[in-house]
């Protein structure tokens, strides 16, 4: 199976500031890589897929790239509503998997 | 609007079975393949099993086959996940959500529907 490897699990960040994620995968899976936000109580909502594209009405302060073992999320400028948890997944091949998740705080 | 609407979640017996469904509207159903996630209490998410638009392939995550199928009625839009065999670490809720191609390929999953909670415990 493919493992996903997400750093940090916990990220404290201040209104305005520029945070990225990266997921590292255990073996090559070109750019099907997927990543989510995810509020408490609530379903994940896609962000980005093929690594690097845009879900549509996600705002562009959210981008996403890499390919092949490694990817990486990127906020520009952190807004009071992204303050949440996040995860990858691959999408490459069966069994999908998710990475362990970034939870991302107020300092 | 897409709605996905999960049910069925409750509270069971280990060695007890339950039937999770997942009713789809606002898209046409056999166009999309369907997947169940679900995610333990204070935990991350865990892909679960998936099956494509015409019910003909399954997938089921190692932790849970031979004890859980994945299946869908096209004629009713909707998703079931038959649970057998619940344990304790089957505790979850239970997303489904459709899976998103681009390109021919598999992109994401990208409507999700509202969860429903299963609790395994004597």
């Amino acid at each position: 199976d493919i493992q996903l490897t997400q750093s940090p699990s916990f990220l404290s960040a201040s209104v305005g500031d520029r945070v990225t994620i990266t997921c590292r995968v255990s073996q090559g899976i070109s750019s099907s890589l997927a990543w989510y936000q995810q509020k408490p109580g609530k379903a994940p909502k896609l962000l980005i897929y093929a690594a690097s594209t845009l879900q549509s009405g996600v705002p562009s302060r959210f981008s996403g790239s890499g390919a092949g073992t490694e990817f990486t999320l990127t906020v520009s400028s952190l807004q009071p509503e992204d303050f949440a948890a996040y995860y990858c997944q691959q999408v490459n091949s069966y069994p999908l998997t998710f990475g362990g998740g970034t939870e991302v705080e107020i300092k | 609007e897409v709605q996905l609407v999960e049910s069925g979640g409750t509270l069971a017996q280990p060695g007890g079975s339950l039937r999770l469904s997942c009713s789809a509207s606002g898209f046409t159903f056999t166009d999309y393949g369907v997947t169940w996630v679900r995610q333990a209490p204070g935990k991350g998410l865990e892909w679960v099993s998936s099956v494509n638009g015409d019910g003909s392939t399954t997938y089921h995550a190692a932790s849970v086959k031979g004890r859980f199928t994945i299946s869908r009625d096209n004629s009713k839009n909707t998703l079931f996940l038959q649970m057998n065999s619940l344990r304790a670490e089957d505790t979850a809720v239970y997303f489904c959500a459709t899976v998103l191609f681009q390109g021919g390929r598999r992109a994401g999953l990208d409507y999700w529907g509202q969860g429903t909670l299963v609790a395994v415990s004597s």
